[in-house]
């Protein structure tokens, strides 16, 4: 079994101060871990994944992750917001190794406001 | 380019009336995905299609039905028994079954009075 939280369903920052979304998974094997971006009315965009390779995960547009076992968060952080930033954010979780990607687990979304 | 494209990007229907959404690919995927999004919601699975003529239920699957006759093409009907069809669809696929970065289409508004 498997679940994401995202902590928080909105977040708001200031252009130009740091970015951090909050995500915790649960799964009872190794997990594949994402996020994707969302502007309204557009589909998801991948920003970055975590594969079991290295615990830090760069992303698109400066995003990055860190993938935290002992934690089991996910968070995505980036160090300086721009207004094009402002978006839904997805945590997903998935299997490592799996059969079909209909193991796929959405978190129900991280709402950033960035202001000027 | 390469992509998803679905269309129409807006579509509005009465109640009572069955309506087909498209969603079609040139990645050469062989695997197909419908989501259904809800405000405050995270993306719900309604049908998946490992393959060519082959298509399995997700977790809401009740008051849709699909098909898979072409490898890029995978439409989405919702039928009259849908209590609740208002929502935004979105398709996606990977490259094979086994894979679990999905890539996104821009997604259907569907609105149904």
């Amino acid at each position: 079994a498997q679940s994401v939280t995202q902590l928080d369903s909105h977040v708001s920052v200031s252009e130009g101060t740091p970015v951090l979304l909050r995500c915790n998974y649960s799964s009872s094997y190794s997990p594949s871990l994402f996020w994707y971006v969302q502007h309204p009315n557009k589909g998801l965009q991948l920003l970055l994944k975590y594969t079991s390779a290295a615990t830090l995960v760069k992303g698109i547009n400066g995003f990055e992750a860190e993938f935290k076992k002992s934690e089991t968060s996910f968070h995505l952080t980036k160090p300086s917001a721009h207004m094009s930033d402002a978006a839904e954010y997805f945590c997903v979780v998935s299997p490592f190794f799996t059969g079909t990607a209909s193991k796929l687990t959405f978190g129900t979304g991280t709402r950033l406001q960035v202001t000027l | 380019d390469g992509g998803i494209t679905q269309s129409p990007k807006y579509l509005f229907r009465k109640e009572g009336q069955n309506v087909t959404l498209s969603c079609e690919q040139n990645l050469n995927h062989d695997a197909m995905y419908w989501y259904r999004q809800d405000p405050g919601q995270g993306l719900r699975l309604i049908y998946y299609s490992q393959i060519v003529n082959d298509f399995q239920k997700g977790d809401i699957a009740e008051g849709y039905s699909v098909s898979r006759e072409k490898k890029e093409s995978f439409p989405l009907t919702v039928t009259s028994a849908q209590k609740n069809p208002t929502a935004f669809y979105l398709c996606a696929s990977t490259l094979t079954a086994g894979e679990n970065e999905q890539y996104f289409g821009p997604g259907t508004r569907l609105t149904v009075t």
